[in-house]
């Protein structure tokens, strides 16, 4: 079945640091593919997404590019923010709309 | 409203209690999604409903599980004889349209419930 694979947290950075978050997936079909995040005290808020092989997925200077060759969706961020610190949620959808999550990755980032 | 709405926000019940837990999505949206989020864990699917169809109920856990969403826009979950391992966040979800695949889906808040 379908599946997401994410890094384990806590990740804990300075700001302005770089910031890489990984995942992988496993999908029967061509699935598209999301970040949400969870800031604290809030609800899943969707970061951003990509539909298709080789579509970049950005929002708030936050990156991801579908890589259908390594099943990938990597998140990254050039210069992190003590706002960003919350829980980042890598995903999936097929055409019935049923998102599959990956367990999380709490963001630690220090001023 | 503006966003999805659940209610309660907080619910603690006792080992065996029922529970009923609200969602009010964004007006107008098709579908409407539940999932359930154990502590430390990503949300995982409960069911689905297009308008007041419930298409997919696949991932409740047990026959204590119930939805319903009878008029296509408010739905209910209901818990049965609750469990200490029914003790989760309960995320409701809606989108504006059938599924199709990349379609936003939006988050409410959740509810909290904690089994004692």
């Amino acid at each position: 079945g379908n599946s997401v694979t994410q890094m384990e947290g806590p990740v804990t950075l300075s700001e302005e640091a770089f910031l890489t978050i990984n995942c992988t997936y496993t999908a029967t079909g061509y699935p598209s593919l999301f970040w949400y995040v969870q800031y604290p005290g809030e609800g899943l808020q969707l970061l951003l997404k990509a539909t298709k092989a080789d579509d970049k997925g950005s929002n708030k200077g936050f990156e991801a590019t579908y890589r259908k060759e390594t099943t990938s969706f990597h998140l990254e961020k050039g210069s992190v923010q003590v706002s960003d610190s919350a829980v980042y949620f890598c995903a999936l959808s097929e055409e019935d709309d049923k998102i599959i999550f990956g367990k999380g990755t709490r963001l630690h980032i220090l001023p | 409203g503006a966003g999805v709405s659940q209610s309660p926000r907080y619910k603690v019940a006792k080992r065996g209690q029922d529970v009923a837990l609200r969602c009010d999505p964004i007006s107008g949206h098709v579908s409407l999604f539940w999932y359930q989020q154990a502590l430390g864990q990503g949300p995982e699917f409960l069911t689905y409903f297009q308008n007041e169809a419930q298409l997919d109920k696949s991932g409740l856990p047990s026959d204590r599980f119930f939805a319903e969403r009878p008029e296509g826009s408010v739905s209910t979950l209901k818990i049965q004889r609750t469990q200490q391992e029914d003790s989760a966040v309960y995320l409701c979800a809606s989108s504006p349209s059938r599924p199709g695949s990349g379609n936003t889906i939006y988050f409410g808040e959740g509810s909290w419930l904690t089994v004692v």
